[in-house]
């Protein structure tokens, strides 16, 4: 099992552009979240999902738009990037349907926006 | 308003020396408390978890100890490795109103040879 993925990595983006960030998990989990985590600062949920078709806002979801179109897939967008918007975001995801669950994470994608 | 302190910011220690890192949370009601371990460049993963009923865990050399009164937690790690530089998260889950989960900050550990 390759756990949870995302892509890409790392991104540039320049003040305005969009972009979609994408994370795929192969545990047949119900629960997926977006986290992004800035210095000094612990992780803050943006967005998460309960199932297929569903989604919620988080902490902090301004900015940032999700869809959950398959179970294993969840997506996070930026309609316009913001220098505020650089960060290092983080998807999870869950079995058990309470977020209190541990959690498993990807590797994390980089967004610097200039 | 919820929240999760962490203590020291950053470590260094010796390999083969124990450390304690410090965890106080105001978050209330109380689910339960999460250590994380996160690489450099990696998503965290989960060491331990304690439930309010809970006062210790161990997982290999990483001992977690829980006081739900002083709402206070520990993660001791014994004989450290230079593997276990790190990233360490403490997390806790608000019960009720969809289990939130509250995150510190981190202690960065250093462990040198």
């Amino acid at each position: 099992n390759a756990g949870v993925t995302q892509t890409p990595k790392f991104r540039v983006l320049k003040t305005g552009q969009s972009m979609t960030l994408l994370c795929a998990q192969d545990m047949n989990h119900e629960y997926m979240y977006w986290y992004r985590q800035d210095p000094g600062m612990g992780l803050r949920l943006i967005h998460y999902s309960v199932g297929e078709g569903t989604t919620a806002k988080g902490e902090v979801p301004d900015g940032y738009n999700v869809s959950r179109l398959k179970k294993q897939n969840f997506l996070l967008g930026l309609e316009s990037a913001a220098p505020s918007q650089t960060s290092v975001y983080f998807c999870a995801s869950s079995y058990v349907g309470r977020m209190a669950d541990t959690q498993y994470f990807g590797p994390g994608t980089r967004l610097t926006v200039l | 308003k919820n929240q999760v302190e962490q203590s020291p910011q950053s470590l260094i220690i010796l390999e083969g020396k124990n450390c304690t890192l410090q965890c106080n949370y105001t978050v209330s009601p109380f689910s339960n408390l999460r250590w994380y371990k996160q690489d450099t460049g990696r998503g965290p993963v989960s060491l331990t978890i304690m439930t309010f009923s809970e006062n210790t865990k161990s997982n290999g050399r990483y001992t977690a100890t829980l006081d739900a009164d002083t709402k206070q937690s520990s993660l001791h790690i014994t004989a450290s490795q230079l593997s276990d530089s790190a990233s360490y998260i403490c997390v806790v889950s608000e019960r009720g109103g969809g289990n939130k989960l509250v995150f510190g900050a981190g202690t960065i550990l250093r462990v040198k040879s």
